[in-house]
């Protein structure tokens, strides 16, 4: 079946440096692809988003890398704040227009200050 | 500001009872969701609706029902609950119809069947 899932991150961020968050996905047919962080007790909060005919995207600090060839992408926090301490997960969209994503497990980026 | 609200936060009921999980959104949004969230899986879909009385089953979705009467409100119903229904269920609308766009969750209910 489909899958989205998530490598390990960049272990002991320190506040201040650049973090990197990896995602695989299995469906070649995948059109889009969405960044969540999501803190203790709350929902998911959107990041920043990307469709298939882009390679790169960026928003404030984060920047999102899809490499279609060997089905990856990336997501990276530039400057570390504590306050980016949270689960972070991705989730693929297939099936063209319809709105339903298969998403990630999640992994924990600590930043220590 | 526009806002996706859940409620309870917390419920604790037990097996055999009906519940109900109450979403409610003032994005004014036609989609809507219901997910649930359980340790080493990644957010299940269970039901969704793109607009008024229409609603579809998700990945997981034995045991649940969803009506939509109007576009603001998405409540889920466990007709009869089991403990492997305990979870934290998350409600998300989104706004675009026909092309995927981003989902705005709420702040989730952690439901509890013993």
């Amino acid at each position: 079946g489909e899958s989205v899932g998530l490598h390990l991150p960049t272990p002991s961020v320190q506040e201040g440096d650049n973090s990197i968050i990896n995602c695989a996905y299995s469906n070649s047919a995948s059109d889009y692809f969405i960044w969540y962080k999501q803190e203790s007790g709350k929902g998911p909060q959107f990041i920043i988003d990307i469709r298939s005919n882009m390679d790169k995207r960026q928003g404030q600090r984060v920047t999102v890398l899809l490499n279609k060839t060997v089905k990856h992408l990336s997501l990276q926090i530039a400057a570390t704040q504590p306050g980016d301490s949270a689960v972070y997960f991705c989730a693929g969209s297939y099936g063209g227009a319809t709105n339903k994503l298969i998403f990630g497990t999640g992994t924990l980026l600590a930043v220590q200050p | 500001d526009a806002e996706i609200t859940q409620s309870p936060r917390h419920k604790i009921t037990e097996t055999g009872r009906q519940v109900t999980l109450a979403c409610h959104q003032t994005w004014n949004h036609n989609n809507m969701f219901w997910y649930r969230q359980d340790l080493g899986h990644g957010l299940r879909l269970i039901h969704y609706s793109y607009g008024v009385h229409d609603t579809n089953k998700g990945e997981v979705s034995d045991g649940y029902s969803v009506s939509r009467s109007n576009t603001e409100d998405l409540p889920l119903t466990l007709e009869s609950a089991a403990s492997s229904q305990t979870s934290v269920y998350f409600c998300a609308s989104s706004e675009r119809d026909m092309e995927p766009s981003p989902l705005h969750f709420g702040n989730g209910t952690r439901l509890t069947v013993t």
